[in-house]
């Protein structure tokens, strides 16, 4: 399967614990967006890497969240103290630099449910 | 700012018969968008975009939407429905890529559930 993996696929915690997802970008896929969706809503923007440097956060992402992608290839994204109101779907999309007008790739997503 | 309205939350409609689903804009500069179909506990699959070019735009599944400057909409089209069409529609725009803007985020729309009776 060579499309965006996201692991794990669910994940339920306890309040106050950290939590961490890893999403798999479609290779060679230089752009990769993570976004948060919760019931009855689109999908939000949370934060956006080209390559392996972090260019932009939503004002979403708190200081309990953050984002990595150590080599420009998979990414992690950790929640620390996990709050109720977390509880979401988190999603992954890549997309390749060029051509400018590329649709992003979606992941199945990771859904979490904070006790 | 950049934002999408999905007027109806629910869309129904008869199997066989034409589909519509509504989709409104509003950016700064000319738009990129994008319709995408997510299906219950999966992520969000592309149908088709209008980058430039032709105001009909044809996608997967038979489906096609109609770009409409003057009335800034984007609306999702299908001449026949079939009960597999049933999921949740996403519309979403981004702005063209230009210095200093943000690159390729998408700002969705908060969806349209479409069900597809027999």
């Amino acid at each position: 399967d060579t499309g965006v993996s996201q692991n794990p696929r669910h994940k339920i915690t306890k309040r106050g614990q950290n939590v961490t997802f890893r999403c798999d970008p479609i290779s060679e896929h230089n752009r990769l967006y993570w976004y948060r969706q919760t019931l009855g809503q689109g999908p939000e923007f949370l934060t956006y890497f080209q390559n392996e440097a972090q260019l932009e956060k939503s004002r979403l992402l708190s200081d309990r969240f953050s984002a990595e992608r150590p080599k420009g290839s998979f990414s992690t994204l950790e929640i620390q103290r996990t709050e109720q109101g977390d509880s979401a779907m988190y999603l992954c999309a890549s997309t390749p630099t060029q051509p400018s007008g590329n649709e992003q790739f979606f992941g199945p997503g990771t859904r979490l449910t904070v006790l | 700012a950049q934002s999408v309205a999905q007027p109806e939350d629910q869309v129904n409609v008869a199997e066989g018969n034409p589909l519509t689903v509504k989709c409104t804009y509003s950016v700064s500069g000319n738009p990129y968008l994008f319709w995408y179909v997510q299906y219950p506990n999966r992520g969000l699959q592309f149908l088709l975009k209008y980058i430039t070019g032709d105001n009909l735009v044809k996608g997967s599944y038979g489906f096609e939407a109609e770009f409409n400057k003057s009335q800034t909409s984007f609306h999702l089209k299908k001449p026949s429905a079939l009960v597999s069409d049933s999921a949740l529609y996403f519309c979403a725009v981004r702005d063209m890529p230009r210095r200093g803007s943000t690159l390729g985020r998408l700002y969705f729309g908060r969806g349209t559930q479409l069900t597809v009776w027999p």
